[in-house]
């Protein structure tokens, strides 16, 4: 079936660290990809998407490339702030056999200053 | 504004006592759905609607209802709420599928005992 893993969290870096949050995925077809972001009390926001192979998404510093061959999607950022603290969940959209999307269960990132 | 909104934002219930989240989007959306967010699972599709009258299982309906009978309105029903369904519950919307992003409402946090 359809399913999304992430790294577990939580992650804990320091102010400028470099970011890596990991997320593989398995689906029939060609999935659209997204990172969404939850800051504490809020609902969900889009980070960024990708919707066909080797596609690039970037929103904020934060970059993730569509890899069909490794069915991954890792969440990237160069210098992390204290404001980057948040649930981050890497999900996709089914496009052929029905619309289901699928979330991961969510990675939580603590920035230190 | 743009927006998702949802009521109530946090309600406490008895076992098998009927109760219906409404959920309304002002973007004239197409695409409607409810997710429950439980620790460790991440977001899981309940149901999802692809336009008026139209209605699909997510990965997680049993216990729910929907229905969709106006554009704008999506209001998610428990006919007999039990304590598995305590959760926080967030409904989304979309201009269409695949590739669009999904915006979330607030949240409602219920509790069922």
């Amino acid at each position: 079936g359809n399913s999304v893993t992430q790294m577990e969290g939580p992650v804990t870096l320091s102010e400028e660290a470099f970011l890596t949050i990991n997320c593989t995925y398995t689906a029939t077809g060609y999935p659209s990809l997204f990172w969404y972001v939850q800051y504490p009390g809020e609902g969900l926001q889009l980070l960024l998407k990708a919707t066909k192979a080797d596609d690039k998404g970037s929103n904020k510093g934060f970059e993730a490339t569509y890899r069909k061959e490794t069915t991954s999607f890792h969440l990237e950022k160069g210098s992390v702030q204290v404001s980057d603290s948040a649930v981050y969940f890497c999900a996709l959209i089914r496009n052929t056999g029905g619309f289901k999307t699928i979330f991961g269960a969510g990675t939580r990132l603590f920035v230190k200053a | 504004e743009a927006q998702v909104t949802q009521n109530p934002r946090y309600l406490i219930t008895v076992t098998g006592k009927k109760l219906t989240v409404t959920c309304s989007q002002n973007m004239n959306h197409e695409y409607m759905s409810w997710y429950r967010q439980d620790p460790g699972l991440g977001l899981r599709q309940i149901y999802y609607s692809m336009n008026v009258e139209v209605t699909d299982k997510g990965d997680v309906p049993e216990g729910y209802k929907v229905s969709r009978k106006e554009k704008r309105n999506f209001p998610l029903i428990l006919e007999s709420p039990s304590p598995n369904q305590t959760s926080l519950y967030f409904c989304a919307s979309s201009l269409s599928l695949g590739s669009n992003e999904q915006y979330f409402g607030p949240g409602t946090r219920l509790t069922v005992t």
